[in-house]
């Protein structure tokens, strides 16, 4: 089992619609959470960061954290075309160690 | 401007031959670390550093060395390269492992022949 697991994709999401984002992790200790998007070819930039349970808001972006389902969820609502991009999950272990999941492909669709 | 930098952006090199990697960072901070990004794999953790002259192996060591001699510096070296290193390589800093302010360098495309 890999220790964060993200769908691959690609996520075909219309444009105007909600884009749904899943990752589980098998760290039971783990306590920080993020969401980074990487653009083909650029770095990963940083645009959701959560560390308890329930729902964080940022815009048109909502992390969803449930620890004891160990799943850690983004919605990007309102998807534009220059939301697509690879969105990576990354946790932070209990050994300070940051793992990244594969990444989940999102396409928008005009 | 708050950056992380990243020397070379591209290199090939044949097995065997000795290089370094330069990351440098202008933020002060604690956590400094390397990752390598292969199709398929996301981003692999190769070493991380809590602080100057503290580092810790990630989920990738195997090849690779590092120092933390300074702060804002945390090179990587590869002491004789191998094709199976052939892959995208970042830097990142932030103030701790579970800061917000996470920052990448621009990547390094290395190519080992």
């Amino acid at each position: 089992q890999k220790e964060v697991e993200q769908n691959s994709g690609p996520l075909s999401v219309p444009e105007g619609a909600i884009a749904s984002l899943n990752c589980t992790y098998s760290d039971r200790g783990s306590q920080s959470f993020f969401w980074y998007r990487q653009y083909s070819g650029k770095s990963p930039e940083l645009i959701m960061s959560i560390y308890s349970n329930g729902d964080k808001e940022d815009g048109r972006f909502t992390a969803q954290l449930n620890k004891a389902s160990q799943y850690v969820s983004l919605l990007i609502r309102d998807s534009q075309p220059s939301d697509s991009a690879t969105y990576l999950c990354a946790v932070t272990s209990s050994a300070s160690k940051i793992i990244f999941g594969s990444g989940t492909r999102l396409s928008i669709r005009p | 401007e708050a950056q992380v930098t990243q020397n070379p952006r591209y290199l090939i090199t044949v097995t065997g031959k000795k290089l370094t990697v330069t990351c440098s960072q202008n933020m002060n901070h604690e956590y400094m670390s390397w990752y390598r990004q292969d199709p398929g794999l996301g981003l692999r953790q190769i070493y991380y550093s809590m602080n100057v002259e503290v580092t810790d192996k990630g989920d990738v060591p195997e090849g690779y060395k590092v120092s933390r001699k300074e702060k804002r510096n945390f090179p990587l070296i590869l002491e004789s390269p191998s094709p199976n290193q052939t892959s995208l390589y970042f830097c990142a800093s932030s103030l701790y492992p579970w800061d917000t302010e996470a920052f990448f360098g621009q990547g390094t495309r290395l190519t080992v022949v």
